[in-house]
């Protein structure tokens, strides 16, 4: 069964720092990797999405890398700003079922 | 583009009640879900639709039932409300790996 876990569980920055969020999981045999953003009351938005056969994606500020074989994921956040405070959550598919981890709170302060 | 659109809102239930949270998709995807998001528990998948008639079984279904006549639209009812069913609902619908998700109903039973 397919578990992900995200580390750390909460996170304070000062404004301009980079962060590093992580993502492990279990079975390597998954599909995709993506990666969300939640706002406090709101739905999810999709940030990015590793499939397989790839290593990394980039968006913007944001760059998302896949080991497979380690069974991890990244998420690099750079030069970080308080609208990027914030949710983040990571969620492994397997046969079209998300496995989400219990994301990690980002608050950056100015 | 609306994506993915859910109503209600806000929801409350007395214990025993049913009712129907109603979801549609805009975007032609062929895969859709239900999650529910509790405190400490991330998101859990409560049934999943790889298309128009066909319905599968997630994570945790108990209590939950689902049609998929259109594409389009993918309701999920509660049969007998209980008070463990209180949470925060989502739909999601899937292309290529990618879900989006919609804003979520806020459910209380009570």
């Amino acid at each position: 069964k397919q578990e992900v876990t995200q580390i750390p569980a909460a996170l304070s920055v000062p404004e301009g720092e980079n962060l590093v969020l992580n993502c492990s999981f279990t079975d390597s045999a998954i599909y995709n990797l993506q990666w969300f953003r939640q706002d406090p009351g709101k739905g999810l938005t999709s940030l990015l999405l590793i499939q397989s056969s790839q290593r990394e994606q980039t968006s913007g500020r944001l760059n998302a890398s896949l080991d497979k074989s380690s069974g991890r994921s990244t998420l690099y956040i750079a030069a970080s700003q308080p609208g990027d405070s914030a949710t983040y959550l990571c969620a492994a598919d397997n046969t079209d079922k998300l496995i989400f981890g219990t994301g990690t709170r980002l608050q950056v302060f100015p | 583009n609306a994506g993915v659109t859910q109503t209600p809102k806000f929801q409350v239930l007395k214990t025993g009640q049913s009712m129907t949270l109603q979801c549609a998709q805009d975007m032609n995807h062929e895969y859709m879900s239900w999650y529910r998001q509790d405190p400490g528990m991330g998101l859990r998948l409560i049934h999943y639709s790889v298309g128009a008639g066909i319905t599968d079984q997630g994570e945790v279904p108990n209590g939950y039932n689902v049609s998929r006549s259109t594409t389009e639209d993918f309701p999920l009812r509660l049969l007998s409300a209980a008070p463990s069913q209180t949470s925060v609902y989502f739909c999601a619908s899937s292309s290529f790996g990618e879900a989006f998700f919609g804003q979520g109903t806020r459910l209380t039973v009570v």
